[in-house]
């Protein structure tokens, strides 16, 4: 079956530019979460959603970043006025449930802010 | 707060040598314990996990014990093939916490024929 998947695979964008990530989980899975990966770093919890609820979002960096699941499916994160330090690997997960479960990951959006 | 300390890499080895990565992890609780991997150009897989104390996890001849005492959870494999290069990364997950997982840094395992 298919995997998590995210869409675009590379996005380069200028400073001040708005982006928005998005991720397609395993079909079924309830719960999906964002991680951001700085190179040479582990990913970093941004946020996460038990269907269509933001459940935790205590790791998004600022309020220039949303994320949103409307219908407990395919979710998009949002980066308004982006800014160089933006520029990471941003990752999905999705998993059955919450904890305990396994995630699976996606394969990941590079950002490149310039 | 919660954090995970993984031993630096590069880990570079001959084929057919043994694989220690040390993790180590600091959380309240008793938290679920992870080694993720990812291997060259793919996204993080699941190696193994425990999820209490002295739980062994196991797999693809890999293992990891959850040390409550050291609060340690190094993983282990005793005859690494050149397929095994890749990126290691312990990880916690904390009751209570949605299942939001914590990474150490990452450790780089090459490993030469």
């Amino acid at each position: 079956g298919a995997g998590v998947s995210q869409s675009p695979r590379y996005k380069v964008t200028k400073r001040g530019q708005d982006v928005a990530l998005r991720c397609d989980p395993i079909s079924g899975h309830v719960s999906l979460y964002w991680y951001r990966q700085a190179l040479g770093q582990g990913p970093e919890f941004l946020t996460y959603f038990n269907y269509e609820a933001q459940q935790d979002k205590s790791g998004l960096p600022n309020d220039r970043f949303s994320a949103e699941r409307p219908e407990g499916s395919i979710s998009t994160l949002t980066i308004q006025r982006t800014e160089q330090r933006d520029s990471a690997m941003y990752r999905c997960a999705s998993s059955l449930g919450g904890s305990g479960e396994t995630q699976y990951f996606g394969p990941g959006t590079r950002l490149l802010v310039l | 707060g919660d954090s995970v300390t993984q031993m630096e890499g590069p880990v570079t080895l001959s084929e057919e040598a043994f694989l220690t990565i040390n993790c180590t992890y600091t959380a309240t609780g008793y938290p679920s314990l992870f080694w993720y991997v990812q291997y060259p150009g793919e996204g993080l897989q699941l190696l193994l996990k425990a999820t209490k104390a002295d739980d062994k996890g196991s797999n693809k001849g890999f293992e990891a014990t959850y040390r409550k005492e050291t609060t340690s959870f190094h993983l282990e494999k005793g005859s690494v093939q050149v397929s095994d290069s890749a990126v290691y990364f312990c990880a916690l997950s904390r009751i209570g916490s949605w299942g939001k997982l914590q990474f150490g840094a990452g450790t780089q395992v090459v490993v030469t024929p």
